[in-house]
């Protein structure tokens, strides 16, 4: 069975200031996404990780893969307040099923 | 495109009631699937489909059942509500043959409450 793990879990992040949040997963797998939640809301795509050393940036984030380290991390550069929100990775496995990490709820302050 | 659908958004239900979430997409997307949501725990598949007429179980299927008679819809019904099925419940779909870019594509979820 794949599992998923995110850390840190909860990330009190100070405005301007750069983080970093991680994805580990236990087997071998050819695609992971990031995704962003707000409070309430349905899931929002971020990002699809295809191949070993993929990076693809947008705005303030930025996403990796190591497929040999089975790790992921989502950068986040410069953090701002519209950034508050919970992130997950989430890790494809059996062509069609996706496991998730368990999240990581991200408070932003001045 | 209105993406993906579902009804209702909330609902509550006494223990043993039975009840169908509904889904549809009209992306014309061959694959969908549900999740459910807990607090602490990320999502969960419950159930997937690769096309019409084909569905498979996935990661907590019981108490849970799926059809797809369409290509459109993909509805979830819970045959015998327990409270430990209160949860936020998403739909979602994707195409078969993903490309670089390809991700799935949320609804809005349904929030259920089983009382």
């Amino acid at each position: 069975e794949l599992k998923v793990e995110q850390n840190p879990l909860f990330l009190s992040m100070q405005e301007g200031k750069n983080y970093t949040i991680y994805c580990n997963y236990s087997t071998t797998s050819d695609r992971l996404y990031w995704y962003r939640q707000d409070p309430g809301k349905s899931l929002e795509s971020l990002f699809v990780l295809l191949s070993n050393g993929a990076v693809k940036q947008e705005g303030r984030l930025m996403a990796s893969l190591d497929t040999k380290a089975r790790l992921s991390t989502l950068h986040i550069t410069a953090a701002v307040h519209d950034l508050s929100a919970t992130y997950f990775c989430a890790v494809l496995h059996n062509d069609y099923k996706l496991s998730f990490g368990a999240g990581t709820t991200v408070t932003v302050r001045a | 495109n209105a993406g993906v659908t579902q009804t209702p958004k909330f609902q509550v239900l006494k223990t043993g009631q039975s009840m169908t979430l509904q889904c549809a997409q009209d992306m014309n997307h061959e694959y969908m699937s549900w999740y459910r949501q807990d607090p602490g725990m990320g999502l969960r598949l419950i159930h997937y489909s690769v096309g019409a007429g084909i569905t498979d179980q996935g990661e907590v299927p019981n108490g849970y059942n799926v059809s797809r008679s369409t290509t459109e819809d993909f509805p979830l019904r819970l045959l015998s509500a327990a409270p430990s099925q209160t949860s936020v419940y998403f739909c979602a779909s994707s195409r078969p043959n993903r490309g670089p870019t390809d991700t799935q594509y949320f609804g809005p979820g349904t929030r259920l409450t089983v009382l």
